[in-house]
Protein backbone atom coordinates (compact mmCIF):
# COMPACT_ATOMS: atom_id res chain seq x y z
CA UNK A 1 0.00 0.00 0.00
CA UNK A 2 1.06 3.42 -0.89
CA UNK A 3 2.38 5.33 2.04
CA UNK A 4 2.69 8.83 2.45
CA UNK A 5 5.60 10.51 5.19
CA UNK A 6 5.72 14.05 6.69
CA UNK A 7 8.82 13.42 9.13
CA UNK A 8 8.35 17.36 10.45
CA UNK A 9 5.35 17.72 12.57
CA UNK A 10 6.25 21.21 13.12
CA UNK A 11 8.23 23.66 11.41
CA UNK A 12 8.79 27.57 12.36
CA UNK A 13 9.94 30.08 9.98
CA UNK A 14 11.09 33.61 10.16
CA UNK A 15 8.56 35.62 7.97
CA UNK A 16 10.66 36.58 4.68
CA UNK A 17 12.93 33.30 5.10
CA UNK A 18 13.01 30.05 3.31
CA UNK A 19 11.49 26.98 4.51
CA UNK A 20 11.53 23.50 3.14
CA UNK A 21 8.99 20.53 4.04
CA UNK A 22 9.98 17.00 3.77
CA UNK A 23 7.84 14.14 2.26
CA UNK A 24 8.87 10.87 1.45
CA UNK A 25 6.61 8.06 0.25
CA UNK A 26 6.05 4.41 -0.58
CA UNK A 27 4.75 2.88 -3.59
CA UNK A 28 5.61 0.58 -6.35
CA UNK A 29 3.87 2.45 -9.28
CA UNK A 30 6.08 4.28 -12.15
CA UNK A 31 2.98 6.79 -12.77
CA UNK A 32 1.40 9.15 -9.96
CA UNK A 33 0.84 12.38 -8.80
CA UNK A 34 1.63 14.41 -6.12
CA UNK A 35 0.24 17.28 -4.62
CA UNK A 36 0.84 19.86 -1.59
CA UNK A 37 -2.34 21.00 0.41
CA UNK A 38 -2.57 23.86 2.37
CA UNK A 39 -4.85 23.63 5.16
CA UNK A 40 -5.27 27.61 7.16
CA UNK A 41 -6.66 27.13 10.57
CA UNK A 42 -10.58 26.59 10.50
CA UNK A 43 -10.14 27.49 6.49
CA UNK A 44 -10.92 25.03 3.93
CA UNK A 45 -7.90 22.98 2.42
CA UNK A 46 -6.46 24.48 -0.64
CA UNK A 47 -3.88 23.02 -3.35
CA UNK A 48 -0.27 24.31 -3.29
CA UNK A 49 1.84 23.11 -5.72
CA UNK A 50 1.33 19.64 -7.61
CA UNK A 51 3.80 17.37 -9.92
CA UNK A 52 3.67 14.80 -12.20
CA UNK A 53 5.85 11.85 -11.64
CA UNK A 54 7.00 11.37 -15.30
CA UNK A 55 7.96 15.12 -15.35
CA UNK A 56 11.11 15.38 -14.02
CA UNK A 57 11.22 19.28 -13.96
CA UNK A 58 10.35 20.35 -10.63
CA UNK A 59 7.27 22.51 -10.32
CA UNK A 60 7.09 25.83 -9.63
CA UNK A 61 4.48 28.29 -8.49
CA UNK A 62 5.53 31.79 -7.58
CA UNK A 63 7.21 31.16 -3.64
CA UNK A 64 6.63 27.68 -3.93
CA UNK A 65 8.37 25.06 -5.20
CA UNK A 66 9.05 21.60 -5.07
CA UNK A 67 12.80 19.02 -5.14
CA UNK A 68 10.92 15.70 -6.52
CA UNK A 69 13.54 13.11 -6.17
CA UNK A 70 11.54 10.11 -7.97
CA UNK A 71 14.63 7.13 -7.27
CA UNK A 72 14.70 8.34 -3.45
CA UNK A 73 10.72 8.71 -3.77
CA UNK A 74 11.10 12.38 -2.29
CA UNK A 75 8.81 15.66 -2.79
CA UNK A 76 10.09 18.17 -0.41
CA UNK A 77 8.08 21.89 -0.33
CA UNK A 78 10.13 24.82 -0.30
CA UNK A 79 8.46 28.03 0.91
CA UNK A 80 9.95 31.12 -0.15
CA UNK A 81 10.07 34.66 1.23
CA UNK A 82 7.86 33.40 3.57
CA UNK A 83 4.62 35.32 4.23
CA UNK A 84 2.40 35.19 7.87
CA UNK A 85 -0.44 34.15 5.73
CA UNK A 86 1.70 31.35 5.05
CA UNK A 87 0.80 29.73 8.09
CA UNK A 88 -1.19 26.24 8.27
CA UNK A 89 -1.12 22.41 7.92
CA UNK A 90 0.77 21.39 5.00
CA UNK A 91 -0.37 18.05 4.08
CA UNK A 92 1.45 16.07 1.25
CA UNK A 93 -0.04 13.77 -1.27
CA UNK A 94 -0.16 11.30 -3.35
CA UNK A 95 -2.26 10.07 -6.18
CA UNK A 96 -2.76 6.90 -8.00
CA UNK A 97 -5.66 5.05 -7.91
CA UNK A 98 -7.13 6.72 -4.95
CA UNK A 99 -5.34 9.86 -2.29
CA UNK A 100 -3.26 9.45 -0.02
CA UNK A 101 -2.16 12.07 2.49
CA UNK A 102 0.91 12.49 5.03
CA UNK A 103 0.13 13.53 9.14
CA UNK A 104 0.72 17.34 7.73
CA UNK A 105 3.40 19.55 8.88
CA UNK A 106 2.10 22.47 11.45
CA UNK A 107 4.06 26.02 9.73
CA UNK A 108 4.25 28.57 12.14
CA UNK A 109 5.46 31.76 10.47
CA UNK A 110 7.20 34.21 12.95
CA UNK A 111 7.12 38.10 12.24
CA UNK B 1 -18.72 29.94 -9.23
CA UNK B 2 -19.71 28.93 -6.20
CA UNK B 3 -17.25 26.44 -4.01
CA UNK B 4 -18.08 22.78 -2.68
CA UNK B 5 -20.71 23.41 0.09
CA UNK B 6 -21.66 20.46 2.93
CA UNK B 7 -24.25 20.36 4.74
CA UNK B 8 -24.41 19.92 7.97
CA UNK B 9 -21.54 21.83 9.00
CA UNK B 10 -21.67 20.44 12.56
CA UNK B 11 -23.55 17.53 14.36
CA UNK B 12 -23.77 15.65 17.29
CA UNK B 13 -24.93 12.15 17.30
CA UNK B 14 -25.47 9.53 19.57
CA UNK B 15 -23.90 6.04 19.75
CA UNK B 16 -25.94 3.58 17.39
CA UNK B 17 -27.29 6.03 15.26
CA UNK B 18 -27.11 6.61 12.36
CA UNK B 19 -25.76 9.73 10.17
CA UNK B 20 -26.21 11.41 6.33
CA UNK B 21 -24.04 14.02 5.20
CA UNK B 22 -24.62 15.90 1.91
CA UNK B 23 -22.02 17.06 -0.64
CA UNK B 24 -22.43 19.47 -3.37
CA UNK B 25 -19.34 19.75 -5.45
CA UNK B 26 -18.26 22.32 -7.99
CA UNK B 27 -20.80 23.33 -10.67
CA UNK B 28 -19.27 21.22 -13.53
CA UNK B 29 -17.47 18.67 -11.29
CA UNK B 30 -18.32 14.87 -11.93
CA UNK B 31 -16.17 13.53 -9.35
CA UNK B 32 -16.83 13.54 -5.93
CA UNK B 33 -14.24 12.06 -2.99
CA UNK B 34 -14.76 11.86 0.55
CA UNK B 35 -12.27 12.37 3.62
CA UNK B 36 -12.22 11.19 7.27
CA UNK B 37 -9.71 13.80 8.87
CA UNK B 38 -8.70 13.01 12.94
CA UNK B 39 -6.11 14.22 15.01
CA UNK B 40 -4.74 10.94 15.80
CA UNK B 41 -5.24 9.24 12.23
CA UNK B 42 -4.73 12.25 10.24
CA UNK B 43 -6.78 12.57 6.73
CA UNK B 44 -7.89 9.18 5.21
CA UNK B 45 -9.56 8.26 1.65
CA UNK B 46 -12.95 7.10 2.49
CA UNK B 47 -14.14 7.13 -0.87
CA UNK B 48 -14.60 8.36 -4.74
CA UNK B 49 -17.56 9.00 -7.02
CA UNK B 50 -17.75 9.70 -10.22
CA UNK B 51 -20.52 9.98 -12.61
CA UNK B 52 -22.77 8.54 -9.79
CA UNK B 53 -20.16 5.43 -10.00
CA UNK B 54 -18.33 4.29 -7.03
CA UNK B 55 -14.85 4.76 -8.65
CA UNK B 56 -12.57 3.75 -5.57
CA UNK B 57 -12.87 3.01 -1.88
CA UNK B 58 -11.03 3.14 0.98
CA UNK B 59 -10.02 0.88 3.90
CA UNK B 60 -12.82 1.52 6.75
CA UNK B 61 -16.07 -0.77 7.39
CA UNK B 62 -18.70 -1.10 5.43
CA UNK B 63 -21.02 1.26 8.39
CA UNK B 64 -19.46 3.86 5.74
CA UNK B 65 -21.84 4.14 2.61
CA UNK B 66 -22.06 6.77 -0.10
CA UNK B 67 -23.80 7.51 -3.43
CA UNK B 68 -23.74 10.39 -5.79
CA UNK B 69 -26.69 11.55 -7.37
CA UNK B 70 -27.34 12.83 -11.79
CA UNK B 71 -26.48 16.39 -10.50
CA UNK B 72 -23.39 15.05 -9.10
CA UNK B 73 -24.38 15.79 -5.68
CA UNK B 74 -22.66 13.20 -2.98
CA UNK B 75 -24.16 12.10 0.11
CA UNK B 76 -21.87 9.39 2.55
CA UNK B 77 -24.23 8.05 5.20
CA UNK B 78 -22.83 6.42 8.72
CA UNK B 79 -24.17 3.47 10.10
CA UNK B 80 -24.19 2.47 14.10
CA UNK B 81 -22.09 5.03 15.26
CA UNK B 82 -19.05 4.61 17.45
CA UNK B 83 -17.02 7.51 19.41
CA UNK B 84 -14.27 6.39 17.04
CA UNK B 85 -16.33 7.86 14.27
CA UNK B 86 -16.02 11.64 15.61
CA UNK B 87 -14.11 13.40 12.80
CA UNK B 88 -14.25 16.53 10.60
CA UNK B 89 -15.89 14.90 7.30
CA UNK B 90 -14.26 16.33 4.39
CA UNK B 91 -15.57 16.04 0.62
CA UNK B 92 -13.58 17.22 -2.46
CA UNK B 93 -14.78 17.97 -6.07
CA UNK B 94 -12.76 17.66 -9.46
CA UNK B 95 -13.77 17.15 -12.89
CA UNK B 96 -12.51 14.22 -13.11
CA UNK B 97 -8.57 13.63 -13.94
CA UNK B 98 -5.78 12.19 -11.52
CA UNK B 99 -4.25 14.86 -11.70
CA UNK B 100 -6.64 17.63 -11.74
CA UNK B 101 -6.98 19.88 -8.23
CA UNK B 102 -9.39 18.83 -5.78
CA UNK B 103 -11.54 21.61 -4.22
CA UNK B 104 -12.17 20.91 -0.77
CA UNK B 105 -15.61 21.75 1.25
CA UNK B 106 -15.31 23.32 4.76
CA UNK B 107 -16.33 20.12 5.89
CA UNK B 108 -18.76 18.87 8.47
CA UNK B 109 -17.55 18.09 12.44
CA UNK B 110 -19.51 15.38 13.68
CA UNK B 111 -19.14 14.31 17.33
CA UNK B 112 -20.57 10.89 18.70
CA UNK B 113 -21.06 10.74 22.30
Amino acid sequence: AQTVTQSQPEMSVQEAETVTLSCTYDTSESDYYLFWYKQPPSRQMILVIRQEAYKQQNATENRFSVNFQKAAKSFSLKISDSQLGDAAMYFCAYRSDDMRFGAGTRLTVKP
Amino acid sequence: KAGVTQTPRYLIKTRGQQVTLSCSPISGHRSVSWYQQTPGQGLQFLFEYFSETQRNKGNFPGRFSGRQFSNSRSEMNVSTLELGDSALYLCASTTGGPYNEQFFGPGTRLTVL
